[in-house]
């Protein structure tokens, strides 16, 4: 399995422009998640979805935040309009929820640079 | 508030020496307690899951240890090397019934040098 599949790695950007991150997970896992990393701040949960459905957004930072996941192999998330403050690294991870501990594995993630 | 603090922030070693890395948590309802390894421009990458039953686990020269009680957990890395040079990330699980939520601390970056 060629793992979590994240893209872009790398995306530069202006303040205002519409951001889209794409993440594919690992094939037979149901759950999926969004972080977010900074140095001050570490790793936060943005939202997560199980089977295809959210869960809890609630660590979405604002409406100009949004994510969805139309089917088991693909998710995206978006920022619209984009501002320098969302700069960071962000992680998608997918897991088999159910099958005991619930082991994540994370992509190698996006880094997001909005000047 | 659900809580994982870590120290030291940052530590430098030389190859092959011992080193220990300490992890408190505060975060209730507790269901386990994890290591990840971070290397530069990567994801995190699984070492250790504990319950609050387990006291010790393994993980090739990576031990991990749980004190439930104190809420403490450490990981100690044997014979460091090179390739150990990363961010060691404690995290805790609390999850009951809908409600479950992994609680990230801030990491410690190691180094080790040559």
């Amino acid at each position: 399995d060629a793992g979590v599949i994240q893209s872009p790695r790398h995306e530069v950007t202006e303040m205002g422009q519409e951001v889209t991150l794409r993440c594919k997970p690992i094939s037979g896992h149901n759950s999926l998640f969004w972080y977010r990393q900074t140095m001050m701040r570490g790793l936060e949960l943005l939202i997560y979805f199980n089977n295809n459905v959210p869960i809890d957004d609630s660590g979405m930072p604002e409406d100009r935040f949004s994510a969805k996941m139309p089917n088991a192999s693909f998710s995206t998330l978006k920022i619209q309009p984009s501002e320098p403050r969302d700069s960071a690294v962000y992680f998608c991870a997918s897991s088999k929820w159910g099958s005991g501990a619930n082991v994540l594995t994370f992509g190698a993630g996006s880094r997001l640079t909005v000047l | 508030k659900n809580q994982v603090e870590q120290s030291p922030q940052s530590l430098i070693i030389l190859e092959g020496k011992n080193c220990t890395l300490q992890c408190n948590y505060t975060v209730s309802p507790f269901s386990n307690l994890r290591w990840y390894k971070q290397d530069t421009g990567r994801g995190p990458v699984s070492l250790t899951i504990m319950t609050f039953s387990e006291n010790t686990k393994s993980n090739g020269r990576y031990t991990a240890t749980l004190d439930a009680d104190t809420k403490q957990s450490s990981l100690h890395i044997t014979a460091s090397q090179l390739s150990d040079s990363a961010s060691y990330i404690c995290v805790s699980e609390n999850s009951g019934g809908s409600n479950y939520k992994l609680t990230f601390g801030k990491g410690t970056l190691l180094t080790v040098n040559p």
